[in-house]
């Protein structure tokens, strides 16, 4: 079965500073993998996603993906963080069976928190 | 408006009780899945559903049961409401045309007193 392991449950970064969110993934074949954005109280944002190709992709709100195969990551980072940056941010692996997906599986989460 | 809704938002009930979560969505996306969150275990899945009328269960189905007579829709209902499913759910859809990618809905919170 396929997980994915967010390593840090809490990071701190100053206002304009860069950021990278840690996240590694467990799963036999090329994943599909995916990182959403959650405000209080609010839904979940698709950021970005990985299919294939190139490894490097681009999201919404600046945010950009690496995936590495040979360190089954996939971080997630941004040059200059805003205010407004500040949420909880799930990675997340699409799981299947019998030919069909089978829902997300989400890593439990970081909470990221932005210095004035 | 497109897009995908969930009602009610809020919810308090007692154990025991039935109570059923309504979702809906506009895309017509083949895939529906229920959702639930809670503190220190992130998003788990409950039930999913390929297409109207299939079903199947997610990590955590025990006490939930769901339908999907609609394409549009696909309610989850806790038969008998147990104070270890206060949490929140969300419902999301997708399909397999855009890699399985998932659109949530803003929630429901339910409390089970």
């Amino acid at each position: 079965a396929q997980s994915v392991t967010q390593p840090d449950i809490h990071i701190t970064v100053s206002e304009g500073a860069s950021l990278e969110l840690r996240c590694n993934y467990s799963y036999g074949a090329t994943p599909y993998l995916f990182w959403y954005v959650q405000s209080p109280g609010q839904g979940l944002q698709l950021l970005l996603k990985y299919f294939s190709g190139d490894t490097l992709v681009q999201g919404i709100k600046g945010f950009e993906a690496e995936f590495k195969r040979s360190q089954s990551s996939f971080n997630l980072r941004k040059p200059s963080v805003h205010w407004s940056d500040a949420a909880e941010y799930f990675c997340a692996v699409v799981g299947y069976s019998g030919g069909g997906a089978d829902g997300l599986t989400f890593g439990k989460g970081t909470h990221l928190i932005i210095q004035p | 408006d497109a897009g995908i809704t969930q009602s009610p938002r809020y919810k308090i009930t007692e154990t025991g009780r039935q109570v059923t979560l309504m979702c809906h969505q506009t895309w017509s996306h083949s895939y529906m899945f229920w959702y639930r969150q809670d503190l220190g275990h992130g998003l788990r899945l409950i039930y999913y559903s390929a297409a109207a009328d299939i079903t199947d269960k997610g990590e955590v189905p025990d006490g939930y049961v769901v339908s999907r007579s609609k394409t549009e829709n696909f309610p989850l209902t806790l038969e008998s409401a147990t104070r270890s499913q206060t949490s929140v759910y969300f419902c999301a859809s997708g399909s397999r045309t855009r890699g399985y990618e998932q659109y949530f809905g803003p929630g429901t919170r339910l409390t089970v007193t």
